[in-house]
């Protein structure tokens, strides 16, 4: 299994520029989350799907965030407008609700965001 | 307010030297607690998933337990690859998993 992959791995860009990152989940796995990790506040619960319905959105900082997953094997996280204070890695992971591993949570790589 | 935390901040062990690392937690209603390493530049990996108080988990150099309370994470004879972040997540009932600070723990040869 090639496990959770996203892209880009790295995206530098201006302030006020659309971000928008991606995530491919573990296929078979039916729940997909979004995280932002920081060195001041850690890792952070931003939203959660679940059988590609959101299903906790409460961690998004603000309207200028959203997120969608419009199948079950990918999911988007967008930032219109950026600003700086959105530098961050930025991880998607999934999950099964079945099977030997339920419910524990695989993560991407990363995306390392960086808004000048 | 739920809250999960990490002790200690940092550590600096020899090759060989054991320790505990601990993960403490106020939440109500535990329905879990994850283990996972983190390596500079990648993802959390996990590690470890405990259910209940006294469940122990092994892998290698390293033991999980739980009590109702907090969880230790256990380095016996720890190598220098064994460096990396370690961070305990904890998920309970109406609510997602909530990550505390983690433990920078290094091993030197």
């Amino acid at each position: 299994d090639a496990g959770v992959i996203q892209s880009p791995r790295h995206e530098v860009t201006e302030m006020g520029q659309e971000v928008t990152l991606r995530c491919k989940p573990i296929s078979g796995h039916n729940s997909l989350f979004w995280y932002r990790q920081t060195m001041m506040r850690g890792l952070e619960l931003l939203i959660y799907f679940n059988n590609n319905v959101p299903i906790d959105d409460s961690g998004m900082p603000e309207d200028r965030f959203s997120a969608k997953m419009p199948n079950a094997s990918f999911s988007t996280l967008k930032i219109q407008p950026s600003e700086p204070r959105d530098s961050a890695v930025y991880f998607c992971a999934s999950s099964s609700s079945s099977g030997r591993d339920t419910d524990t949570q695989y993560f991407g790589p990363g995306t390392r965001l960086t808004v000048l | 307010e739920d809250q999960v935390t990490q002790s200690p901040e940092a550590l600096r062990l020899q090759e060989g030297e054991s320790s505990s690392l601990n993960c403490s937690y106020t939440v109500s209603g535990l329905r879990g607690l994850f283990w996972y390493r983190q390596d500079p530049g990648k993802g959390p990996e996990f590690l470890f998933t405990l259910y209940s108080a006294g469940e122990e988990k092994e892998k290698e150099r390293l033991k999980a337990t739980l009590t109702k309370k907090e969880s230790f994470l256990h380095i016996t004879a720890p190598k220098p690859e064994d460096s990396a972040t370690y961070l305990c997540a904890v998920w309970y009932y109406g609510q997602n998993f909530v990550f505390g600070p983690g433990t920078r723990l290094s091993v030197l040869p």
